[in-house]
């Protein structure tokens, strides 16, 4: 099965750039999703098909993907970013995957 | 704007059933691609299964295979998950989340808690 690989927890402190790695084999040939998700809340879509942003979403919320690694970019860093954050492909034999989320801490 | 409501809690005893509804608004239901997703309690995302209802073929997880059953009914434009034979490790918040185009979870149901316990 395909396999997505996160850090942990990554700490920021607010205005800072964070950046959250989503490690997978050949990730690049593959469109990634990146979903915050806050205690208690529903996942939210905030970077779609590798850089996309959807309406609504701040543009200090940006991606990047190649090789082996995607990367979610959060600058100039909010307390309200503090949040799970998790990557998600399709994989023709795994379906739909997710990474196993980064805690962000501001 | 599609929105999804899910139904309410639900506890339930090792090896029972639980059925959760999720509706959709706002959009063309049969067009898009329903899926759930489960994380049970400090663990992350799991795909369960999902449905494209002008196919109606539902496409499961390998975990869960044998277990989950998804339906729709278009009528009400209204998506179902269903799990059997129950065990304590799929106590979880389930969350259905639509694709609306390519791989995209792009919308979420508000999440319905399921507890098995004895």
């Amino acid at each position: 099965s395909y396999v997505l690989t996160q850090p942990p927890s990554v700490s920021v402190a607010p205005g800072q750039t964070a950046r959250i790695t989503c490690g997978g084999d050949n990730i690049g040939s593959k469109n990634v999703h990146w979903y915050q998700q806050r205690p208690g809340q529903a996942p939210v879509l905030v970077v779609y098909d590798d850089s996309g942003r959807p309406s609504g979403i701040p543009e200090r919320f940006s991606g990047s993907n190649s090789g082996n690694r995607a990367t979610l970019t959060i600058s100039r860093v909010e307390a309200g970013d503090e949040a799970d954050y998790y990557c998600q492909v399709w994989d023709a034999r795994s379906d739909y995957v997710f990474g196993s989320g980064t805690k962000v801490t501001v | 704007q599609v929105q999804l409501v899910q139904s309410g809690t639900e506890v339930k005893k090792p090896g029972s059933s639980v059925k959760v509804s999720c509706q959709a608004s706002g959009g063309t239901f049969r067009s898009y691609d329903i899926n759930w997703v489960r994380q049970a309690p400090g663990q992350g995302l799991e795909w369960v299964g999902g449905i494209m209802p002008s196919l109606g073929t539902p496409n499961y997880s390998q975990k869960l295979r044998g277990r989950v059953t998804i339906t729709t009914d278009e009528s009400t434009s209204t998506a179902y998950m269903e799990v059997s034979s129950l065990k304590s490790e799929d106590t979880a918040v389930y969350y259905c989340a639509l694709v609306s185009s390519g791989t995209v979870f792009d919308y979420w149901g508000q999440g319905t808690q399921v507890t098995v316990f004895s």
